[in-house]
């Protein structure tokens, strides 16, 4: 069964530093490889879209790599901010699904303190 | 600018009742979904729709239906309410097969 695993589950920071989140996944093939950024109570939205042949992209202070060798990705924060604090979520889509599959990670909860 | 919008934002109901979840979404997108987060899981699809009048099952579609015959609507329809339909329940749309898509803000039901 495709999977999509994420990690650490949950991260706690302070204001201003880095941090790096993980995603593995089993998927094959895929097409693209999705970082979504899920404020409390909200619906997730788009941070960044890399297809199988970038190995990297960044969005402003967000950097997403990708190895599709190992199937990891990561979404790298620089100099976090309160605004940060979110669940963010990995979503690759799944070529063999007639319609649109996109297989969702569990997300890695993030809390950015002051 | 209102993309997707999901009415109610919040409901509670009763074992046995019906309901529907209304989804509509004004950026003429071909494709649209419904899926279910429950608590410390990732998202799961119920049902898509590659156009009006196509609908088709996702990985957990017992207990639920929809329908398409617009292109902006993708009402989903909960017949016989049970408490494992507890969760929050996320439209979202995209223009295109493989492509970036777009959320409303959630339906949060609780089943009693």
């Amino acid at each position: 069964k495709n999977q999509v695993e994420q990690s650490p589950q949950s991260l706690i920071i302070l204001e201003g530093k880095n941090c790096t989140l993980q995603c593995n996944y089993t998927v094959s093939p895929f097409s693209n490889l999705r970082w979504y950024k899920q404020d409390t109570g909200r619906g997730p939205v788009s941070l960044t879209i890399m297809t199988f042949s970038e190995n990297t992209k960044s969005n402003g202070r967000y950097t997403a790599t990708l190895d599709a060798d190992t199937k990891q990705s990561s979404l790298h924060i620089t100099a976090s901010q309160l605004s940060d604090s979110a669940s963010y979520i990995c979503v690759v889509i799944d070529r063999n699904q007639a319609g649109t599959a996109l297989i969702f990670g569990k997300g890695t909860t993030l809390s950015v303190s002051s | 600018n209102a993309g997707v919008t999901q009415t109610p934002k919040f409901r509670i109901l009763k074992i046995g009742q019906s309901m529907t979840l209304q989804c509509t979404q004004d950026m003429n997108h071909n494709y649209m979904y419904w899926y279910r987060q429950d608590p410390g899981m990732g998202l799961k699809l119920i049902y898509y729709s590659v156009g009006a009048g196509i609908t088709d099952k996702g990985e957990v579609p017992n207990g639920y239906n929809v329908s398409r015959s617009t292109t902006e609507d993708f009402p989903l329809r909960l017949e016989l309410a049970a408490p494992s339909q507890t969760s929050v329940y996320f439209c979202a749309s995209s223009p295109f097969r493989d492509p970036e898509a777009f959320f409303g803000q959630g339906t949060r039901l609780t089943v009693v």
